[in-house]
């Protein structure tokens, strides 16, 4: 157990619809990163989030969305989702820049 | 914005046998260099890393060298095991706001 929570694990849903992933960063670390992980583009990094405030953006879709919470959880909402969407999602925290926690991500699957 | 390339995307070796995974990076204002480990339905592990200063660091059968004026670094696994059979990702990062810039993968397979 990495001390990352990521949930759910699995998600089938059609396209169109509006989902919500779900990360309890490990004890103590302040900054969520979420990465998309797919067959052809490997780990890209989405967004960052540090003690509540957006940090940094990368590859992030206009139809993806973020947020981290006062208790420091975050959640990444994916809306309008294409069937390109379908990928493994994860969620790293950390509490020195570089040094991350990735939990066991959350696979979506888009039909 | 960083780019990382590695190589090979599958490495396999014989049990016992030494692996190598090289990666490059464009940014020279990167200083931070981990290498993830990333088993079947498991998120990525860190398994060893390396600041700009160092040039080598050694934990046990893994080693991990960088070279900064090439601006590359490289992975080295030796005595390879069948728990070694997985996938490898180097990263390189600046230490600011981004996150880690990750290579591609390499798919290690150990043949017994």
């Amino acid at each position: 157990d990495s001390g990352v929570t990521q949930t759910p694990k699995h998600l089938i849903t059609a396209t169109g619809q509006r989902v919500t992933l779900r990360c309890s960063p490990r004890s103590g670390d302040l900054s969520v990163y979420w990465y998309q992980q797919s067959l052809d583009q490997g780990l890209q990094f989405l967004i960052q989030y540090y003690n509540g405030e957006e940090r940094a953006k990368g590859n992030i879709l206009e139809r993806f969305s973020a947020q981290q919470f006062p208790d420091l959880h975050s959640e990444l909402n994916l809306s309008s989702l294409e069937l390109g969407d379908s990928a493994l999602y994860f969620c790293a925290s950390s509490v020195v820049a570089g040094y991350y926690t990735f939990g066991s991500g959350t696979r979506l699957t888009v039909v | 914005g960083e780019n990382v390339e590695q190589h090979p995307s599958t490495l396999s070796v014989q049990e016992g046998d030494s692996a190598v995974i090289k990666c490059t990076y464009s940014d020279s204002a990167s200083n931070y260099f981990p290498w993830y480990k990333q088993e079947l339905g498991k998120g990525p592990q860190l398994i060893i890393d390396i600041r700009s200063n160092v040039g080598e660091k050694k934990d046990q059968r893994i080693a991990v060298t960088l070279n900064k004026t090439a601006k590359h670094f490289s992975l080295h696994i030796t005595e390879t095991q069948p728990e070694d059979s997985a996938v490898y990702f180097c990263a390189a990062t600046g230490g600011g706001a981004d996150g880690l810039t990750f290579g591609k993968g390499t798919h290690l397979i150990i043949q017994p």
